[in-house]
This record gives C-alpha cells, sequence and structure tokens, in this order.
C-alpha cells in the first residue's frame, strides 16, 4: 500500500505571496492532519479533516487553512506569506476503525522557504 | 492541556551501548501515547505506541518503551545501538477521545559514536 505523499517536496515563495500545499493520504485512510515543524518551535497541531469536515484546529492565525475533498485528499493554503513560515508542514493520514482513530502515518514533507 | 517534556536535546551514545530517550507527559485524561522518528529530510515513521493494555511496549528496530502512570513517563530504551539509529526522536500525547491532534515534545537528536 501507498504511503502518504505530498506534494510539493520544496518550495519557494516571497513574503505577500500565497501557497497551497497537497496531501494524498494512505488508501483508505479518511482523516488528514497537518501539522508544522520549525527549529524555534518543533511540531505543531495545525488542524484534522474527516469526511471532509475540519474537526479539530490549532492555534494558528486565519493565514492557515485547509480543506479536504471527498476522495480524502486534503490541500492546505497559506495566505499573505511572512518570513515565519518557513517550515517543513507534514500531512498525517489514519484510520478509523469502530469510531477510534489509530495512529498517524507521516508524509515526507513539504519544505516550505519564504524569502 | 495536554504537554510533552523530554529530558535532553541531544543524546550521544556508543555503538553496542544502551539508548535511553526520556519523555514526561501531561494529560488530564488517559493518554495516547507514542514515539516518532525523523531521519533528515524525511517524516515522521511511528516506533511504537502505547494505548492500553500491556505497558511494556515493543515497536520497530528493537526498541521499546514502558508506560508508567505514577510517574506520567514514556520513556524509550533500546539495549545496544546501532549506527542507524542516529535520527531525531519525538515523543507524542493524544486524548483517548480523538488521537488525531498529537501534541509532540521538543525532540531529542541521537548520536551513536563509533
Amino acid at each position: 500500500k501507498a504511503g502518504v505523499t505530498q506534494t510539493p517536496r520544496y518550495l519557494i515563495k516571497t513574503r505577500g505571496q500565497q501557497v497551497t500545499l497537497s496531501c494524498s493520504p494512505i488508501s483508505g485512510h479518511r482523516s488528514v492532519s497537518w501539522y508544522q515543524q520549525t527549529p524555534g518551535q518543533g511540531l505543531q497541531f495545525l488542524f484534522e479533516y474527516f469526511s471532509e469536515t475540519q474537526r479539530n484546529k490549532g492555534n494558528f492565525p486565519g493565514r492557515f487553512s485547509g480543506r479536504q475533498f471527498s476522495n480524502s485528499r486534503s490541500e492546505m493554503n497559506v495566505s499573505t506569506l511572512e518570513l515565519g513560515d518557513s517550515a517543513l508542514y507534514l500531512c498525517a493520514s489514519s484510520s478509523v476503525t469502530g469510531g477510534r482513530y489509530n495512529e498517524q502515518f507521516f508524509g515526507p514533507g513539504t519544505r516550505l522557504t519564504v524569502l | 492541556a495536554q504537554s510533552v517534556t523530554q529530558l535532553g536535546s541531544h543524546v550521544s551514545v556508543s555503538e553496542g551501548a544502551l539508548v535511553l530517550l526520556r519523555c514526561n507527559y501531561s494529560s488530564s485524561v488517559p493518554p495516547y501515547l507514542f514515539w516518532y522518528v525523523q531521519y533528515p529530510n524525511q517524516g515522521l515513521q511511528l516506533l511504537l505506541k502505547y494505548t492500553t493494555g500491556a505497558t511494556l511496549v515493543k515497536g520497530i528496530n528493537g526498541f521499546e518503551a514502558e508506560f508508567k502512570k505514577s510517574e506520567t513517563s514514556f520513556h524509550l530504551t533500546k539495549p545496544s545501538a546501532h549506527m542507524s539509529d542516529a535520527a531525531e526522536y519525538f515523543c507524542a500525547v493524544s486524548d483517548r477521545g480523538g488521537a488525531q491532534k498529537l501534541v509532540f515534545g521538543q525532540g531529542t537528536r541521537l548520536t551513536i559514536n563509533p
């Protein structure tokens, strides 16, 4: 079974631009979560989607948004980029069994650099 | 609110020596606990998890961890370090109601000396 895939792997943008990152979960996984990883703040939860609905949200400004499609693929968008948005963005997917979430499997991440 | 503290941002051991990475958590509800490993320029790989049942959990690559509720700890161990174990290790916690919001520790970078 193919793992979680994220595109693109690397991205360079300038301040003020917007960016969209894509995540394809493992086949059959309906939950997708996004995390931001920076040297200073570590790994921080952004949001989680299940069946096209945002179920959980972390403490990030409204410039960070996401969505999930009917095939469980997810995108996250960051508008009006700031230098501090430079980070590794990780996507993770998980299955749900009997109403209980199973462990998350992570993709390789998208490295975003904001100049 | 849940939190995770990993004691030691850098740990260095000799090849063949015991690996011990420390993790303490804070949670107002019974937690799910995880250890993930991250190699350079890669995502996170699950090493092991504790949800319910046996408190000693065995994972991949010879790692294991023991859930100690009284000490709020979930330390990661491996009897004999290999050079390939050099990586960054993250302890994470989530609550049992919705295991999708992982709260991570700051990570421990493990170096293996030949």
